[in-house]
């Protein structure tokens, strides 16, 4: 399984563009890159997937360059909501396998 | 969407005995299931894999003679703390695999329990 490496912790405001990026130097060609959010005392929270280029859904974007070697997630416009954890996780295609968390980006967001 | 529900939501025992917590796919079938552990501030971490009909594969470090994990049907799997002690006192959260996507998992909203 790739490692993931991502920043502890970010601040932001709200109002403002959150881009949360991740490196995973080991990505392997059937992996794909899949971030997930958790509040306190709750499951995490499928955000967005993607294998390569850019993938945009109603709740984020996710950045992948032509390597895969990094993936970058963007938060549009923060609000005090979004605090939480965020995780990044390279997932092999492969059914039922299972997902393995590193110590993810916990995001403040202030007003 | 894909729901999974845990139950209970919170749990406080005293030390010696079991608990058992369920998860539940509320609208799929799910042939895997994954049970987590979570201590405060920490990451998640694989406890093991549930699959329907078989013994489960439990990740190394973990005891499956005090985590029995049973998959019963397609939309059960329950993790039984069995003599349970403070130190296991945890944020448990169970995900189940939904098929369609490159490996798309839901997860429980998770169960504390707390051991006196």
């Amino acid at each position: 399984l790739a490692k993931t490496t991502q920043p502890i912790s970010m601040d932001s405001y709200e109002g403002q563009e959150v881009n949360i990026t991740c490196s995973h130097n080991n990505i392997a060609t059937n992996d794909y890159i899949t971030w997930y959010q958790q509040f306190p005392s709750q499951g995490p929270r499928f955000i967005i997937q993607g294998y390569k280029t850019k993938v945009t859904n109603e709740v984020a974007s996710l950045f992948i360059p032509a390597d895969r070697k990094s993936s970058t997630l963007s938060l549009p416009r923060v609000s005090l909501s979004d605090t939480a954890v965020y995780y990044c996780l390279v997932v092999l295609n492969q059914a039922g396998t299972a997902l393995i968390f590193g110590k993810g980006t916990t995001l403040s967001v202030s007003s | 969407g894909a729901v999974v529900s845990q139950h209970p939501s919170r749990v406080i025992c005293k030390s010696g005995t079991s608990v058992k917590i369920e998860c539940r796919s509320l609208d799929f079938q799910a042939t895997t299931m994954f049970w987590y552990r979570q201590f405060p501030k920490k990451s998640l971490m694989l406890m093991a894999t549930s699959n329907e009909g078989s013994k489960a594969t439990y990740e190394q470090g973990v005891e499956k003679d005090k985590f029995l994990i049973n998959h019963a049907s397609l939309t059960l799997s329950t993790l039984t703390v069995t003599s349970a002690h403070p130190e296991d006192s945890s944020f448990y959260i169970c995900s189940a695999f939904l098929a369609g996507g490159p490996d798309t998992q839901y997860f429980g909203p998770g169960t504390r329990l707390t051991v006196l």
